[in-house]
């Protein structure tokens, strides 16, 4: 059974900083590895999508990397912004849908 | 393009209660999925469907929940009777499934559910 753990469950980063959030997974057979954004009281903002296929993918200041063979993801965040403060969630897809991760609650202080 | 849409966004009711969620996915999405989130077991799979089909349903808690998909453009999530410790916020997502995998998921704003 996959299982997905996030650390740290919490970081606080002054602004401008660059982050990585991890992601580790149980069950290397996956399809995919998704990253989404939840804001307080919201739903979940898709950010990238890695394909099992792919080491990463960049979306702005994002980029998402995925090791396989060794179970990690991570997210790194450049130049980090007070509207970057949420919670980061990774999700792990194989035969079955999305597994997810507790998250990393982010906060950037101005 | 409208996103996943779910109704309503919340709901109290009394324990014993029907509670009944509503979920309208993507257009020309194949695939549905119903979450439930509480602060102490994070994101669970309730069920999803395929092609309006369900697949898996072993994450339904108990007989109390049911789902139906009566067709590619509505789903529904019933709770019969409610708990208190039904109290949670459900999500569908919805994703165009194309060989493997699930493809990539697009969530609603969910249904926060209070049962008192």
């Amino acid at each position: 059974k996959q299982e997905v753990t996030q650390i740290p469950a919490a970081l606080s980063v002054p602004e401008g900083e660059n982050l990585v959030l991890n992601c580790s997974f149980t069950d290397s057979a996956i399809y995919n590895l998704q990253w989404f954004r939840q804001d307080p009281g919201k739903g979940l903002t898709s950010l990238l999508l890695i394909q099992s296929s792919q080491r990463e993918q960049t979306s702005g200041r994002l980029n998402a990397s995925l090791d396989k063979s060794s179970g990690r993801s991570t997210l790194y965040i450049a130049a980090s912004q007070p509207g970057d403060s949420a919670t980061y969630l990774c999700a792990v897809g194989g035969n079955t849908p999305l597994v997810f991760g507790k998250g990393t609650r982010l906060s950037v202080i101005a | 393009d409208a996103g996943v849409i779910q109704s309503p966004r919340h709901e109290v009711t009394e324990m014993g209660q029907e509670v009944t969620l509503r979920c309208k996915p993507i257009s020309g999405h194949n695939s549905l999925f119903w979450y439930r989130q509480t602060m102490m077991r994070g994101l669970e799979l309730l069920i999803y469907f395929n092609n309006n089909v369900p697949i898996d349903d072993s994450g339904m808690p108990e007989d109390r929940f049911s789902a139906k998909m009566p067709n590619a453009s509505f789903s529904t999530l019933k709770i019969q009777p409610s708990e208190p410790r039904d109290s949670a916020v459900y999500f569908c997502a919805s994703s165009l499934v194309r060989g493997g995998g699930t493809g990539e998921l697009f969530f609603g704003e969910g249904s926060r559910l209070t049962v008192l």
